[in-house]
């Protein structure tokens, strides 16, 4: 089957340590986002990568960081720099930028 | 930065009724879409609309691009459609960033 995973499906993190969500995607897109949802907020875009080996920030990049060594995956690490990093965290990929997204299944960060 | 806001933030219906959901966008752009956010937070593309009507089943989406206005229609509401709906827009001013409206929860009750 085609499309977008994330794993995991929820992560603990404690004070001080760094996580890394996955985003995997075999959709064959240039384009990959990721984006972090506060409870009843909107999608807010952290990073976002147009091509292999290449990525911008988005509004809210203090305290993420990314890489994107392979076309089909875009890892996001949330460092201890974030303070308040309990949120729900979505990836998205398109075939490249300003086209249809389409959204993995998401993970739940909370901070032990 | 371009404005997205969606009306009304909250709609209770009984299952069998429409409903029109509206985003309003502060300048012009070159894309906008609408999501469903299931209750699971899974985002499931509904339609890609920069101006014109499409329709797909039950749903139908109008964007007018000259009034900076997008409306979704949802007919025959089941409790299903239940969750929260994005509509998120592409600035035509270069920037490659979607920008996302805070959405509208619409509740269907049996």
């Amino acid at each position: 089957d085609g499309g977008i995973t994330q794993s995991p499906k929820y992560l603990f993190r404690k004070e001080g340590q760094n996580v890394t969500l996955s985003c995997e995607q075999n959709l064959n897109h240039d384009a990959m986002y990721w984006y972090r949802q506060d409870p009843g907020q909107g999608l807010r875009l952290i990073y976002y990568s147009q091509i292999v080996n290449d990525f911008q920030k988005g509004d809210i990049a203090e305290g993420y960081s990314v890489s994107r060594e392979k076309k089909e995956s875009f890892p996001l690490t949330v460092t201890s720099a974030q303070k308040n990093p309990t949120a729900f965290y979505l990836c998205a990929s398109s075939l490249q930028v300003q086209e249809t997204q389409y959204f993995g299944p998401g993970t739940r960060l909370l901070v032990l | 930065g371009i404005q997205v806001e969606q009306s009304p933030p909250d709609l209770i219906l009984q299952e069998g009724a429409n409903s029109t959901l509206r985003c309003n966008f502060s300048d012009s752009v070159n894309n906008l879409q609408w999501f469903h956010q299931n209750p699971w937070g899974q985002l499931i593309n509904l339609f890609y609309i920069p101006s014109g009507t499409k329709q797909n089943g039950r749903l139908s989406a109008t964007t007018v691009a000259t009034e900076r206005y997008s409306l979704l229609y949802i007919s025959s509401s089941q409790t299903t459609d239940s969750g929260v709906y994005f509509c998120a827009v592409h600035s035509n001013f270069g920037n490659e960033k979607l920008t996302f409206g805070t959405g509208t929860r619409l509740t269907i009750i049996p």
